[in-house]
Formats: structure tokens, sequence, C-alpha cells
């Protein structure tokens, strides 16, 4: 079964530093990479996805994410972090044949300082 | 387009009660999934419909039960309602059962009492 890794629960950057949000997966084929936001009472938006292709992926509200498939690896990064970024960060896996069943990880909640 | 819909938005009851819960797709989309997010299980996969059809469905145990009707709309029962329950429910839809994303309601906050 295929199982993902936050490591990180909390995160605090300064307003318009550099953001990186880790994420590790365990599955024997490629799966399908998610990166979902959360405000607080909110439901999930959907930051970016890869299901193939290349492998650096551009999201909404500036951010990417690289698939690594010799780390299993799908890390978020940002250049410039907004205060309006702060909120729970969760990425997720499917898998192909697994129809719309995903599998996310812990969360990491980010906090911005001004 | 309007964004998938969920109703209640809050719901309190008490234990040994059972409750339903709705959840309206976007327009068009006839694939349908749920998830419960709770503080300490984090977001876990419930079950997911198609024309109707049960496709998929998580570990959870036989309290928890769903349906799709014919216009895509699904609903999810949860009876004798444990305080364990408390959580919020997702509901989220997708076009076809392909290889796309899902796109998430708001949920619906459930508190066992």
């Amino acid at each position: 079964a295929q199982s993902v890794t936050q490591p990180d629960i909390h995160i605090t950057v300064s307003e318009g530093a550099s953001l990186e949000l880790r994420c590790n997966y365990s599955y024997g084929a490629t799966p399908y990479l998610f990166w979902y936001v959360q405000s607080p009472g909110q439901g999930l938006q959907l930051l970016l996805k890869y299901f193939s292709g290349d492998t650096l992926v551009q999201g909404i509200k500036g951010f990417e994410a690289e698939f690594k498939r010799s780390q299993s690896s799908f890390n978020l990064r940002k250049p410039s972090v907004h205060w309006s970024d702060a909120a729970e960060y969760f990425c997720a896996v499917g898998v192909v044949g697994g129809g719309n069943k995903l599998t996310f990880g812990t969360g990491t909640q980010l906090k911005v300082e001004l | 387009k309007a964004g998938v819909t969920q109703t209640p938005r809050y719901l309190i009851k008490t234990r040994g009660q059972q409750v339903t819960l709705s959840c309206s797709p976007i327009s068009g989309h006839r694939s349908v999934s749920w998830y419960q997010q709770t503080p300490g299980q984090g977001l876990q996969f419930l079950f997911e419909y198609f024309s109707e059809t049960q496709r998929n469905k998580g570990n959870f145990p036989g309290r928890f039960s769903g349906r799709q009707f014919s216009n895509s709309r699904s609903e999810m029962n949860v009876s004798t309602l444990e305080l364990g329950d408390s959580a919020l429910y997702l509901c989220a839809s997708k076009p076809l059962a392909g290889d796309n994303e899902q796109f998430f309601g708001p949920g619906t906050r459930l508190t066992v009492l």
C-alpha cells in the first residue's frame, strides 16, 4: 500500500523568504502526486499535480514542485512567501487503477511571520 | 460554474444517533469521493462513487455507508454515532473516472456529543 510522509509538522518562515515543504512517498510504481492547501474551516484547494512528463510542475499562487523518483520525493517550493500563504499543506498520492482514492500525508502547518 | 457544495456545513448529534450528509458535485462531474478528516488520523478515504456504483472503499466500519443518485449527487450515512466520528467530512468530485484532479467541497463539520 502507498504511504506519504511529511516530516515537518510546523514550519515558520518570514514573509518574503523562500519556502520548501518536504514530501516523501512510498509506492512501487510511479504515482500520481498532489499538493493541496487548506485554510482554517475550509476544504482543500489543489495547488499542483504530477501525473507524468516534466518532473518540475508549476502550480497556482507561485508554487512549484519537483518529482524526484530516485528520492521518492515531491517537495513543494515557493521563492517568496506571502502572509496569505499561512495555511496547512497536504501532500497526497494516488495510484494508477486506484480510482479516486488519495492517500494523504499528515500535513505541514505553515506560519508566516511579518 | 459552482463548486462542490456540501450540506449541512455544521451538525451536532449525540452518540447512538445516525446522520446523513449530502454532497452536490460540480455540474458535469460524475465521480464523487468522501474523506474523513480528524486531528488524530488526518485525512482518510471513505469511499468513491461513479455512475451510482461504489468503486472503491476505505477501511471504515460498516456504520459508514454512502450512495450516489442518477444526478451524481451523493449522500453518506453514519449510523450509531460514536464520539470518534466527530470530524470534518469532505466530498470531492471529478469529471470522469480517469486521470484528473478532484475538486473538494468545504466540508461538513460533524460533532458527536
